[in-house]
Formats: structure tokens, C-alpha cells, sequence
């Protein structure tokens, strides 16, 4: 039930694009990102509801697949402060629970 | 301060003890969820409250954990007879309803057992 996450890990250079993909086997209501860096709490970054929306925050934008069950999280000229481990949530339709995927890690370096 | 709230922040204990944490959500949320974390992965959900009512705990838990939410305010956690497999950080997170709503993280319990 947990969504897989692709890939693991990323390593960036300041200005470069990434992207991050999340994949249910479930069919999904909703998708949440979060970005988590060490030692603190996962921090929201977007929700996308089901109907194939696309959103963006600043240089982050995502796009979520509702027949594929996929979202991905677009990172465009990436940033130090970017670095962290990203966690996709997949809420499944009449569940009120939030499944985090298995993570990526993110390192940004000047 | 208006953010999620959890006590302790760490935890240590010897195998065999209870412990018991707690979260304080932010007013009016009435979605309280708990979830594990070990380094490295995501978090695991543990069980979930709407209002004072746990509507669902995850049957991976097993029976030594056990969590109240009296009043529909403030959450517990509780842990019997601890064992080394439960360290981890332990977070709340909580939000105003549900699906399209965005979760509030507390900063976690990091729970080590010796």
C-alpha cells in the first residue's frame, strides 16, 4: 500500500532540474508532497487533487496523474535550501489517512 | 505558538518500561494523527483520531501501543514494555478535515531504547 518513490536519491549542483515520481497501486484521491530536513518534521509543500491538476510553488511545481496513479515533483533551478528527503502522502478515495512513500533524498551543493 | 505541540522532545528508557507522549494540535483541527519514523524512511501511520473518536490503528501495531485523545483535545501515546525495535521518532500531525486539507507536523518524540 505504501507508494514507491523514484529515484532514492539525487545529487544537484546549484541550477539544476530534478525530477521526483511517486507511484500508487491504489487508486488515489489525493497526493501531498512534503519536504523533511534532518532532524525536523516533514514540512507541506502542495496538494493535488484527482482530475490530473498541475500545481506550482515558486520553482516547484507537480502533476498528478489520476488513471496512471503517479504524481511527480518537478525542482527547477535547484537551490541549496532544496536539500532534504521528499515524501509523497497518497490519500486513497473514502480513507481519511495519509500514506507516505519511501522517500528522496535530495542534495543541492554549491 | 500555535503550532503542533509534542512532549517530550526526547525519550530515553530501558527495555521493559512504559512510556507515554503526548501531542497538543493546533485549535480547532480535528484530524490528530500518529506516525512512526526510522532514519531514512518515510513516516508509517500508527492510528488516527476525529474529534475523541480513533478511527483507525494500523495492524502492524501491535497491542503494547495504545493512544487516547479524551475531549478531542490533546493526544497520548502509550507504550508498554518497551522493546528495542520501538525506537524511532514519533510524530503527531494534525489538520482541520480531511482529504484536501494539509497536515501540521509536530517536531517529534525521538524515542531511544537501551
Amino acid at each position: 500500500q505504501q507508494p514507491v518513490q523514484s529515484p532514492q536519491a539525487v545529487i544537484l549542483r546549484e541550477g539544476e532540474d530534478a525530477v521526483i515520481n511517486c507511484s500508487s497501486s491504489k487508486a488515489l484521491y489525493s497526493v501531498h508532497w512534503y519536504r523533511q530536513k534532518h532532524g525536523e518534521a516533514p514540512v507541506f509543500l502542495m496538494i493535488l487533487l484527482k482530475g490530473g491538476e498541475q500545481k506550482g510553488h515558486e520553482k516547484i511545481s507537480a502533476s498528478f496523474n489520476e488513471k496512471k496513479q503517479q504524481s511527480s515533483l518537478y525542482l527547477t533551478a535547484s537551490q541549496l535550501s532544496y536539500s532534504g528527503t521528499y515524501f509523497c502522502g497518497t490519500e486513497i478515495a473514502d480513507t481519511d489517512k495519509l500514506i507516505f512513500g519511501t522517500g528522496t533524498r535530495l542534495q543541492v551543493f554549491p | 505558538d500555535t503550532g503542533v505541540s509534542q512532549d517530550p522532545r526526547h525519550k530515553i528508557t530501558k527495555r521493559g518500561q512504559n512510556v507515554t507522549f503526548r501531542c497538543d494540535p493546533i485549535s480547532e483541527h480535528n484530524r490528530l494523527y500518529w506516525y512512526r519514523q526510522t532514519l531514512g524512511q518515510g513516516p508509517e501511520f500508527l492510528t488516527y483520531f476525529q474529534n475523541e473518536a480513533q478511527l483507525e490503528k494500523s495492524r502492524l501495531l501491535s497491542d503494547r501501543f495504545s493512544a487516547e485523545r479524551p475531549k478531542g483535545s490533546f493526544s497520548t501515546l502509550e507504550i508498554q514494555r518497551t522493546e528495542q525495535g520501538d525506537s524511532a521518532m514519533y510524530l503527531c500531525a494534525t489538520r482541520k478535515g480531511a482529504v484536501n486539507e494539509k497536515l501540521f507536523f509536530g517536531s517529534g518524540t525521538q524515542l531511544s531504547v537501551l
